[in-house]
């Protein structure tokens, strides 16, 4: 057990709608990654926020957009959803900032999203 | 967009063999990171080796880094049915700090 919870595990969905998914962080990490996983791009960062604040930005697109909260919890919003959007979506926590100094990040077990 | 590529994409061994799987990445890096997913499961670090650095072991574990050829290695060895799982590197390019990963290797060990 890596910390970092995600909700919901598994959701089934159809085209045009919006989900949201939850990821509450390590206790005490500041930092929170959001990735895609699918089996045509593989595993692909999409946004990165540190105390709140976003910090980096990877492949998302315009139709998704994320927050970390005052609590740290962080959500990813998904909307007009297209079947292409079908794929494992990770959270994952550091304590630090940034990747240079190669802190380790602790990742959720995933949200299955499964757009029909 | 991703930095790695991964050979050989899949691995199949025997238990007790040793399994090697390789990485290529496109840019220069601060550091690069293996990791672990077994299937559909969250990801788990293994081991990070710093640009400057060459080699590194951990248990049954050895990475190996070879900038000049931006490429590296892990190597498992005795590998057990428990280290059945897909292998990431990823890396951290000079000037930034996001983990960029690879394409991952499937790896499947027969007891």
């Amino acid at each position: 057990d890596s910390g970092v919870t995600q909700t919901p595990k598994h959701l089934i969905t159809a085209t045009g709608q919006r989900v949201t998914l939850r990821c509450s962080p390590r206790s005490g990490d500041l930092s929170v990654y959001w990735y895609q996983q699918s089996l045509d791009q593989g595993l692909q960062f999409l946004i990165q926020y540190y105390n709140g604040e976003e910090r980096a930005k990877g492949n998302i697109l315009e139709r998704f957009s994320a927050q970390q909260f005052p609590d740290l919890h962080s959500e990813l919003n998904l909307s007009s959803l297209e079947l292409g959007d079908s794929a494992l979506y990770f959270c994952a926590s550091s304590s630090r900032p940034g990747q240079v100094s190669g802190n380790t990040i602790y990742f959720g077990e995933g949200s299955w999203l499964t757009v029909v | 967009s991703q930095q790695g590529e991964e050979d050989p994409q899949a691995l199949s061994i025997q238990e007790g063999e040793n399994a090697t799987m390789n990485c290529s990445y496109k840019t220069s890096i601060n550091n690069l990171q293996w990791y672990r997913q077994n299937s559909g499961r969250g990801l788990v670090h293994l081991i990070l080796i710093r640009s400057n650095e060459r080699e590194k072991h951990s248990g049954r574990l050895r990475v190996t880094l070879d900038t000049s050829k931006k490429s590296s290695s892990l190597l498992i060895t005795a590998s057990r049915a428990a280290d059945t799982a897909s292998y990431f590197c990823a890396t951290v390019g000079l000037g930034t700090d996001k983990l960029i990963f690879g394409t991952g290797t499937r790896l499947q060990v027969f007891p």
